[in-house]
């Protein structure tokens, strides 16, 4: 069965510390892997998806990378605005439309 | 602007009666979800639909049920039949199926009383 998990599940932050967020994974075949940000009472914003391992995504102060075993998402010198909750997903190979969704890390960056 | 609508944003119901959220897209997405979201839990998938006319059960698909007659709507009734109906239920579209990268609406928190 495939199995989504993510650590920690609460992070404190100050303003310009950076730190990973980790996505361990078990599957059968990936199809891809992807990060999302969610904001208290709203849905999911997607931000990566990621193929292979060794592959890497970055947007702003986000990076994504990919192993045959886990998935981090490094914070560069975060801000408060980047406090949300980051929830992992993943899609096997011939799962059709179902992602596997991890219960997600709550972030919250302090000035 | 182009996204997806959900409406009510919260609603809340006695035992024993139905009740029907609402989800429509602009994006012209061929495929539409619906998602549970539990605190603690990931989120499940609940009904998804890759064409207009057809739909397919997700994992947690008892006691609810979808229909999509048009491209832009995919309703989902919860029934009385389901057990535990208090969540945040999350609609999602995408412009194909067999992809992770889902736009999301923002989603409608049920309460049962």
């Amino acid at each position: 069965e495939d199995q989504v998990t993510q650590s920690p599940e609460a992070l404190r932050l100050q303003e310009g510390e950076s730190s990973s967020l980790n996505c361990s994974y078990t599957v059968s075949g990936l199809r891809g892997l992807f990060w999302y940000r969610q904001d208290p009472g709203k849905g999911p914003e997607f931000l990566f998806t990621l193929y292979s391992a060794g592959e890497e995504k970055e947007k702003e102060r986000l990076k994504a990378t990919l192993t045959k075993k886990e998935s981090f998402l490094h914070i560069t010198a975060p801000k408060p605005e980047d406090s949300a909750t980051y929830l992992c997903a993943l899609l096997r190979e011939g799962g059709g439309n179902k992602l596997t969704f991890g219960t997600g890390t709550q972030l919250k960056v302090e000035l | 602007d182009g996204g997806i609508t959900q409406s009510p944003k919260y609603l809340f119901r006695k035992e024993g009666q139905n009740v029907t959220l609402s989800c429509e897209q602009n994006l012209n997405h061929d495929a539409m979800y619906w998602y549970r979201q539990d605190p603690g839990q990931g989120l499940r998938l609940i009904y998804y639909s890759q064409i207009v006319n057809d739909f397919q059960k997700g994992d947690i698909a008892e006691g609810y049920s979808v229909s999509r007659e048009k491209k832009e709507s995919f309703p989902l009734t919860v029934t009385s039949a389901q057990k535990n109906p208090t969540a945040f239920y999350l609609c999602a579209s995408s412009p194909r199926a067999n992809t992770g990268e889902l736009f999301f609406g923002e989603g409608s928190r049920l309460t049962v009383l």
